[in-house]
């Protein structure tokens, strides 16, 4: 049964840098892409970039210059870095296993989310 | 960018109805489409990929159809636990860029 579970601070600074991580547990992350989504509360869902094991990274372009995502194989979790956060970054952020179907991207598996706050 | 549309945005149904909600590409995507789920302080569920393709778990009654631009969720008997919140997606390839709809909420009549 494949489990994802996002950790982090709830709660960050403006300016600051939004840290999660997602722990993958009845999966190989190297066998997989990996997704993070966001949704800000009482809104729609936001795409925020996918990452392979190997490294290689497809960002949403509106978020591409303040998004850095990595991966750890050796603790079968995926992580995510948003920089100089403000209030327009609170959200619900959740992770996601990706699978493809032709040019189809779409995601099978969720996390249960984590709310990232950001306030002074 | 590829948009999606969806239609209605806000549906009031009763259990037993058959409720339909549609999702519009402004580019053709194939068939290229997925729909999900989502409950109140839930994380969204797949409910179909490829436009019509069923996810393994998901009941019969629902449906999906279409090809190109035009797309279509059905339910066929709506269920107590069907009253939620449902987003269509697609990757547009050439940015590439995932993109959802923005969201039919499907609510007790």
């Amino acid at each position: 049964q494949v489990q994802l579970q996002e950790s982090g601070p709830g709660l960050v600074k403006p300016s600051e840098t939004l840290s999660l991580t997602c722990t993958v547990s009845g999966a190989s992350i190297s066998s997989y892409y990996w997704s993070w989504i966001r949704q800000p509360p009482g809104k729609g869902l936001e795409w925020v970039g996918y990452i392979y094991y190997s490294g290689n990274t497809n960002y949403n372009p509106s978020l591409k210059s303040r998004v850095t995502m990595s991966v750890d194989t050796s603790k079968n979790q995926f992580s995510l870095k948003l920089s100089s956060v403000t209030a327009a970054d609170t959200a619900v952020y959740y992770c996601a296993r990706d699978k493809w179907f032709g040019e189809l991207l779409y995601f099978d598996y969720w996390g249960q989310g984590t709310l990232v706050t950001v306030s002074s | 960018d590829i948009q999606l549309t969806q239609s209605p945005s806000f549906l009031s149904a009763s259990v037993g109805d058959r409720v339909t909600i549609t999702c519009r590409a402004s580019q053709g995507i194939s068939s290229y489409l997925a729909w999900y789920q989502q409950k109140p302080g839930k994380a969204p569920k797949l409910l179909i990929y490829a436009a019509s393709t069923l996810q393994s778990g998901v009941p019969s009654r629902f449906s999906g159809s279409g090809s190109g631009t035009e797309f279509t969720l059905t339910i066929s008997s709506l269920q107590p636990e069907d009253f939620a919140t449902y987003y269509c997606q697609q990757l547009n390839s050439d940015s590439p860029r995932v993109t959802f709809g923005g969201g039919t909420k499907v609510e007790i009549k």
